[in-house]
């Protein structure tokens, strides 16, 4: 993989459902994953940066796991609630580069 | 805490003439600031990396002449867009790295340019 992808690119889910959601990345020359929460007209808000793998960081309802050697992760959103609607970004810190690679975003809409 | 500010939010201008996006961090000091892009449906995209006192790094592909980045202190990167056209309108956005907190970056909340 030489890109960032994720998937799906958007996605509807129920008031109270659980979701989750995938970031391919890059495994070679790998440093940090990044995960970022976007609200439009708002500064992505930083939700977790992970390094190790096997990692698993929580914020809140909010969970991402990590796998450097076949290069995915996952977030994980428990018991949806409109407030996380938003886009969900992924990017990869690596490859001897400073800056992040993204990939597209998975547009979530949470339907009361 | 980790706030970073980009003016304007949103800029239109004409062909031909430039255009300055300043990039603040608040509340902390940041040794490196970068660039980005995204174009409609498109992943954000870095354009340069800056350092404070030296020569930001370009991406492939980005002209260095025609974005001018000038990062003068820890606290501000500014990015120009000289003579500017059409195909230049984009997201710009900006991130800063603290110091001592080598894998973390936090954005702007960008800026919107429209060349008309």
């Amino acid at each position: 993989i030489l890109n960032v992808e994720q998937s799906p690119q958007s996605l509807h889910v129920q008031e109270g459902d659980s979701t989750n959601f995938t970031c391919s990345f890059p495994s070679s020359n790998f440093y940090a994953l990044h995960w970022y929460r976007w609200e439009t007209a708002k500064s992505p808000e930083a939700l977790f940066v992970m390094t190790l793998n096997g990692d698993e960081k929580k914020k809140g309802r909010i969970s991402a796991t990590l796998n450097t050697k076949e290069g995915y992760s996952y977030l994980y959103i428990k018991g949806s609630q409109p407030e996380d609607s938003a886009t969900y970004l992924c990017a990869s810190l690596g490859g001897g580069a400073d800056g992040l690679t993204f990939g597209k975003g998975t547009h979530l809409i949470i339907q009361p | 805490g980790a706030v970073v500010s980009q003016h304007p939010s949103w800029v239109i201008c004409k062909s031909g003439t430039s255009v300055k996006i300043e990039c603040r961090s608040l509340d902390f000091q940041a040794t490196t600031m970068f660039w980005y892009r995204q174009f409609p449906k498109q992943s954000l995209m870095l354009m340069a990396t800056s350092n404070e006192g030296s020569k930001a790094t370009y991406e492939q592909g980005v002209e260095k002449d025609k974005f001018l980045i000038n990062h003068a202190s820890l606290t501000l990167s500014t990015l120009t867009v000289t003579s500017a056209h059409p195909e230049d309108s984009s997201f710009y956005i900006c991130s800063a790295n603290p110091l001592a907190a080598i894998y973390e970056q936090y954005f702007g909340p960008g800026t919107r340019l429209t060349v008309t």
